[in-house]
């Protein structure tokens, strides 16, 4: 088993849905939750970072860490055109330098 | 700041040929990480540097692969000989502190295509 585990779509959705994209996860030394944002042909770029449990909102975005469950999730409010694109989940440890990647979850937001 | 750029963009190559891939990091930057994407496998570290030294090499392949930083504005994975089953996406990515607090900056990538 891997130790990050992230469905790999494709979700497809219309314009202005609510989108939920979820990793699971099974080392519980991971402390470091973030999630990238992969466009066509492009490089990974960060698009928010939790540290430990709990939730974070910036904009229509909000990333939710239930470390009991070992389970993340990204939602998406009012998903735009613009949102289509591959989420990749990341996690690291306190020792850790290296970033633990899910597969990613392909999204498509349709007008 | 141009952000991090890698060379070429695409190389196509035939088997047992070598291949050499090129990464210029963010000016200040002391981290850096060479990963591979596929669909089946997903992002994979290969290996990484701080301050131009490799600390982690566990996720290179096999011997056909070799990373240097000579120096902290350049970086090279090579794969010689290279076979089809090294095709891929390859990116470079560079951070300050390491991927520990998260942000990673990486390249646009260059596509691999061994025949």
């Amino acid at each position: 088993q891997k130790e990050v585990e992230q469905d790999p779509g494709p979700l497809s959705v219309p314009e202005g849905a609510i989108v939920s994209l979820n990793c699971t996860y099974s080392n519980s030394a991971f402390q470091y939750f973030m999630w990238y944002r992969q466009y066509s042909r492009k490089g990974p770029e960060l698009l928010m970072y939790t540290y430990s449990s709990g939730n974070k909102e910036d904009g229509r975005f909000t990333a939710q860490v239930d470390k009991s469950s070992k389970y993340i999730s990204l939602f998406i409010r009012d998903s735009q055109p613009s949102d289509s694109a591959t989420y990749l989940c990341a996690l690291n440890s306190n020792s850790g330098y290296a970033l633990n990647f899910g597969k990613g979850t392909s999204l498509l937001v349709t007008p | 700041d141009a952000g991090v750029i890698q060379s070429p963009r695409h190389e196509v190559t035939e088997m047992g040929q070598e291949v050499t891939l090129r990464c210029k990091p963010i000016s200040g930057h002391d981290y850096l990480f060479w990963y591979r994407q596929t669909m089946m496998r997903g992002l994979e570290l290969l290996i990484y540097f701080n301050n131009n030294v490799p600390i982690d090499d566990s996720g290179m392949p096999e011997d056909r692969f070799s990373a240097k930083m000579p120096n902290a504005s350049f970086s090279t994975l090579k794969i010689q000989p290279s076979e089809p089953r090294d095709s891929a996406v390859y990116f470079c990515a560079s951070s300050t502190g390491g991927g520990q607090y998260g942000e990673l900056f990486f390249g646009s990538g260059t596509q691999l295509s061994v025949l």
